[in-house]
């Protein structure tokens, strides 16, 4: 019930594409979902992140869809470039204090 | 930019010795996380202190695991004896304060090979 199911595992797409990376998570007590991006010898960094009141929210080229009656939330990077080959992880935590648990990651290669 | 800092960035070592990590976290920062990552998996909590306590180890193996933050400033992580399993990245994380929505800020990681 703690688990974050991320995927694909691994994306390949060109430049200008638009990646779409999901994820799905069991207890619904879960209320904070964030997007973390990490770089080859680098620790994870926040990106993008939403409650459950909303169902989508946008930063940038970087948007967050949120479906709370299929328990499920994904990623999309509009006009992708090659500086967004990455892995990323979505997370999830709530209020009551239960740790944060990732997913698996995903890594993604934006083609030139 | 503050950053959570971290070393060694690298250390090789060979089962059945003893190894220690170290981590400076944001000043002011109240919270730390230690967390282990294996290759190809997401990062999983070992250890979460609040200032100078512990608030979950719960998934910390405390046969060979430990952690401490005397001061409530910077932490060390222990293992000993190592084992083969234990080869992955141990990062160090930090935020202000407890809530879940606060920002984690990580640090590079220290990549462990255990021989």
């Amino acid at each position: 019930q703690q688990q974050v199911k991320q995927s694909p595992q691994s994306l390949i797409v060109q430049k200008g594409g638009i990646p779409i990376i999901n994820c799905a998570y069991e207890n619904t007590a879960f209320d904070y979902f964030p997007w973390y991006q990490q770089f080859p010898g680098k620790g994870p960094a926040l990106l993008i992140a939403i409650r459950p009141d909303v169902s989508e929210k946008k930063e940038g080229r970087f948007t967050i869809s949120f479906n709370k009656s299929a328990k499920q939330f994904s990623l999309h990077i509009m006009d992708s470039q090659p500086g967004d080959s990455a892995t990323y992880f979505c997370a999830a935590s709530n209020t009551g204090g239960f740790k944060t648990i990732f997913g698996a990651g995903t890594r993604l290669f934006v083609k030139a | 930019e503050a950053e959570v800092a971290q070393s060694p960035r690298y250390k090789i070592t060979e089962k059945s010795q003893a190894v220690a990590f170290w981590c400076d976290p944001i000043s002011g920062h109240a919270t730390l996380y230690w967390y282990r990552q294996i290759l190809g998996q997401g990062p999983e909590l070992l250890v979460q202190f609040q200032d100078e306590s512990v608030v979950d180890d719960s998934q910390l193996p405390k046969d060979r695991f430990s952690a401490e933050r005397l001061k409530g400033v910077d932490s060390t992580l222990k293992i000993q004896p190592a084992e083969l399993g234990d080869s992955a990245m141990y990062l160090c994380a930090s935020t202000e304060s407890s809530g879940p929505y606060n920002e984690q800020f990580f640090g590079p990681g220290t990549r462990l090979t255990v021989l």
